[in-house]
């Protein structure tokens, strides 16, 4: 029973296009999380919603668009894609604000060419 | 502002011998200290962390860490390792209170049979 599941895995795409990656939670945490993890294995968190509600919107081009249509759910919509967007997309969720553990999915691989 | 430092980026070391992966950090105010380990194609997935009281904690897999207020350190070891534990391990901070995490750049821990 995986606690925090993305979809897809994998995803190839050209640049242009228009994506989205889907992140679910089944541990009824209030606070979910997007990060990215570059080529050097960097990670940077990019947005966090707690109970639907956007809390941190880090330095991220407006081509990436958070949606959270509910506390266990929070997707990442991704347009005009470009060559530098290609990293590994974790989605991670904590149960309050205070991030005192997080549990992360196991990534999305995304690939522009 | 709060800040991580991982000093090694790629730490080897022959299998049963012991081991200790270095993080410091700043922070303005009181923090919250974890570890996390990536194995390789996988999500991260907590080792151990610190909120608060004894500053010696114990994680999975018979890692511990201790907690340096004076010196700004959060260092992990482990007596005798193992091929398993090869992987990637990022140490990471969060300011009590808040939803923002921010990682150090990774430890390669390499053992080597």
């Amino acid at each position: 029973d995986t606690a925090v599941s993305q979809t897809p895995k994998y995803l190839v795409t050209q640049m242009g296009n228009d994506k989205s990656i889907k992140c679910e939670q089944n541990l009824g945490h209030d606070t979910m999380y997007w990060y990215k993890q570059d080529s050097k294995k960097f990670l940077k968190i990019m947005f966090s919603y707690n109970n639907k509600e956007l809390i941190i919107n880090e330095t991220v081009p407006n081509r990436f668009s958070p949606k959270s249509p509910d506390k266990a759910h929070l997707n990442l919509h991704i347009n005009s894609l470009e060559l530098g967007d290609s990293a590994v997309y974790f989605c991670a969720s904590s149960q309050n604000q205070g991030f005192t553990e997080a549990f992360f999915g196991q990534g999305t691989r995304l690939t522009v060419v | 502002a709060q800040s991580v430092t991982q000093l090694d980026s790629q730490v080897p070391v022959f299998e049963e011998a012991p081991v200790e992966l270095r993080c410091n950090y700043s922070s303005s105010v009181s923090v919250y200290l974890f570890w996390y380990v990536q194995y390789p194609n996988q999500g991260l997935q907590l080792l151990l962390k610190y909120l608060s009281g004894s500053t010696l904690v114990k994680g999975i897999n018979g890692f511990e860490a201790e907690f340096n207020k004076s010196q700004t350190s959060f260092h992990v070891r482990k007596p005798s390792v193992h091929i398993s534990d090869t992987a990637e391990y990022f140490c990471a901070v969060s300011a009590g209170g808040y939803q923002k995490v921010t990682f150090g750049t990774g430890t390669k821990l390499q053992v080597i049979p």
